[in-house]
């Protein structure tokens, strides 16, 4: 059964550090998100993108936030500058269509931000 | 208003119970409708999505009433591996979904 995958499960950074966390989606799957969840809380919404660009953000994803495909298979994460509050895990998602379709969630990285 | 409300339980039951879950959701524009299940540290999967008319999955039954705004899930001869935590979730016309902070089950023996 074709899943998404994330890599790497667990990274640990220094408060005010750049970090990337790499995705492979479904390889014939058209829409791609980033969530994350901190420790207790809720799964929350940050990104979706489609056709190479960001088709909606959250008010959590701000400017040091970024996402990119650099190639037809990974779907990358940046924190450019991160916070201690950067601290959750992170999961990227993917899907065929917009509604209709199930998003499937890859097995997240555990982001630690010292 | 939370936008997915739910009883975060947990709900504790013996084997072979039969469990009710329910979940508001604030946003009278929501379209689709799902119930995902998370086991601890673990992703979010897919339990089954819910239909105005009711369906059924198993011993997983889901009841969506669009004018109360009201989502359950009823889960019926529980097992041990039913024990996680259940997570109401709805997207409206954009793609995002939109997570209640779950519902937690113990079945214990």
């Amino acid at each position: 059964e074709p899943e998404v995958t994330q890599t790497p499960s667990h990274q640990v950074t220094q408060m005010g550090q750049e970090v990337i966390l790499r995705c492979v989606p479904i390889s014939n799957h058209l829409y791609f998100y980033w969530y994350r969840q901190i420790l207790g809380q809720k799964v929350e919404f940050l990104v979706s993108f489609y056709n190479n660009e960001i088709s909606e953000k959250s008010e959590i994803f701000d400017d040091q936030f970024s996402v990119e495909r650099p190639d037809g298979s990974n779907f990358t994460l940046k924190i450019r500058s991160t916070k201690l509050e950067d601290s959750a895990m992170y999961f990227c998602a993917s899907s065929g269509s917009r509604l209709q379709e199930t998003q499937y969630f890859g097995p997240g990285t555990r982001l630690l931000v010292l | 208003r939370k936008e997915v409300e739910q009883d975060p339980g947990p709900f504790n039951v013996p084997e072979g119970a039969t469990v009710a879950f329910n979940c508001t959701y604030s946003n009278s524009a929501s379209q689709s409708f799902f119930w995902y299940r998370q086991d601890c540290r673990k992703e979010p999967k897919l339990l089954m999505s819910v239909y105005s008319s009711g369906n059924e999955d198993g011993r997983f039954t889901a009841q969506l009433n669009r004018a109360s705004q009201y989502i359950s899930l009823l889960i019926r001869d529980s097992k041990l591996s039913d024990s996680a935590t259940y997570l109401c979730v709805v997207n409206t016309y954009t793609d995002k979904l939109i997570f209640g902070t779950g519902t937690r089950l113990q079945v214990f023996p």
